[in-house]
């Protein structure tokens, strides 16, 4: 039972590249969530997804893109790096928005230097 | 204003203390609450849903007040193994499914 994975779970990059954090889940769950955590903020909403072609912006997207082609992935991809996205990055799923748990992913560090 | 509030915390209590953690949120339209326990930066995961009429797991127990807009959640006999970081999260219709979470509270708890 793999449940919900992201890939890398580390990551260094540079400044202006570009990079891509994956999320895979297995339960065929409708909705999947992009957050960030940063100390001082806490959990921050970056895009979410209530299906497959269907996103939509959190509290933060700014420098990010998102996809969502098939129903079990939902990857992130910041477009040219910045010092800012320095953080912890994790993916969620769930099937129902308001009632159910959203089952959290195991993060992925990033480091933009 | 945020719009999830948590004590700041860090609560340090010792092995079988009671401990209360008091959450506030400001959308009363809000409709679904929960506390979620984050392991040394590890994911969040759901330690309990709050009903309205309360509700208990073993020796943890959530309150919900719709009135006052404010959420808790005790732990009685505390176990070395409660320390963590426990996070106050929300959610309703009028968010669009989103959780809203506060910025969560530490618990250490010390032999």
């Amino acid at each position: 039972d793999a449940g919900i994975t992201q890939s890398p779970r580390y990551k260094i990059t540079e400044t202006g590249r570009q990079v891509t954090l994956m999320c895979h889940q297995t339960w065929s769950h409708s909705y999947m969530f992009w957050y960030r955590q940063d100390l001082g903020h806490g959990l921050r909403l970056i895009y979410y997804s209530a299906a497959a072609d269907i996103t939509d912006k959190g509290e933060v997207p700014d420098g990010y893109v998102v996809s969502r082609s098939k129903t079990e992935n939902f990857p992130l991809t910041l477009e040219s790096a910045t010092r800012s996205q320095t953080s912890v990055y994790f993916c969620a799923s769930t099937q129902a928005a308001f009632q159910e748990t959203q089952y959290f992913g195991p993060g992925t560090r990033l480091l933009v230097l | 204003r945020k719009e999830v509030e948590q004590d700041p915390g860090p609560f340090n209590v010792p092995e079988g203390a009671t401990v209360a953690f008091n959450c506030t949120y400001s959308n009363s339209a809000s409709q679904s609450f929960f506390w979620y326990r984050q392991d040394c930066r590890k994911e969040p995961k759901l330690l309990m849903s709050v009903y309205s009429s309360g509700n208990e797991d073993g020796r943890f127990t959530a309150q919900l007040n719709r009135a006052s807009q404010y959420i808790s959640l005790l732990i009685r006999d505390s176990k070395l193994s409660d320390s963590a970081t426990y996070l106050c999260v929300v959610t309703g219709y009028n968010q669009g499914g989103k959780l809203i979470f506060g910025q969560g509270t530490e618990l250490s708890v010390k032999p």
